[in-house]
């Protein structure tokens, strides 16, 4: 199994301002995924970051709003962008198992923009 | 991946079995169905998965149609606990693709 934490557990930001979430793995992981739920909502896929390359982003998500980090096999950032309320979401990081037939999910991060 | 169906809601007793349904019209040979659930205020966990055969582990059973267009997750003695949002997810059987979900049933259990 592999536990996942993610930093902060929430957060309430201005409009206008980004916030950098950090996900934590407590083994080394090749891919990484990051989800968002929106109030109510099922989960979304924003993107699927791989160490060493860029990450690959769904439709309807980009690089710019979305930035992420893969410095490490254990680590990865998401930073929402100059946020706007329609971003407040609970963001989730995400890693498949060792086989890859099954994925954890970290608790998310719980974001308000006001 | 392809989209599943499954009912908005469903409710249940405490110590009483939930079956949970889900259709896959669409699922083709390689497809796996998967179940995941989402507990409040936590990110979603693993429940089952199987390809044709019923399987069964210690949280659920998953029974398969025999031409695979539905399945049916099986709680066995439903608590408390198991009140959550339920996920079938219609999966490809690449290794480490991301999991792609629908909107999932809500479950709630009365005592």
């Amino acid at each position: 199994s592999a536990v996942i934490s993610q930093k902060p557990s929430r957060d309430i930001c201005q409009r206008g301002t980004s916030l950098t979430i950090q996900c934590q793995v407590d083994s080394q992981v090749t891919m990484m995924f990051w989800y968002r739920q929106q109030p109510g909502q099922s989960l979304t896929l924003i993107a699927t970051a791989n160490q060493g390359s860029e990450a690959t982003y769904e439709s309807g998500f980009v690089i710019d709003k979305f930035p992420i980090s893969r410095p490490n096999l254990t680590f990865s950032t998401l930073t929402v962008s100059n946020m706007s309320p329609e971003d407040s979401s609970i963001y989730l990081c995400s890693v498949p198992t060792g086989g890859g037939d099954t994925q954890y999910f970290g608790p998310g991060t719980r974001l308000t923009v006001l | 991946d392809a989209k599943t169906t499954q009912p908005n809601s469903m409710e249940s007793n405490e110590e009483e079995p939930v079956h949970l349904p889900c259709n896959h019209s669409t699922i083709s040979g390689t497809d796996y169905i998967h179940w995941y659930r989402q507990l409040p205020s936590q990110g979603p966990e693993y429940v089952i998965h199987g390809l044709t055969s019923n399987v069964n582990n210690r949280m659920a059973s998953l029974a398969i149609a025999e031409d695979r267009k539905s399945s049916t997750l099986i709680l066995h003695r439903a608590t408390l606990r198991d009140a959550a949002v339920y996920y079938c997810i219609q999966r490809k059987g690449q290794a480490g693709t991301a999991l792609i979900f629908g909107k999932g049933t809500t479950l709630s259990v009365s005592s």
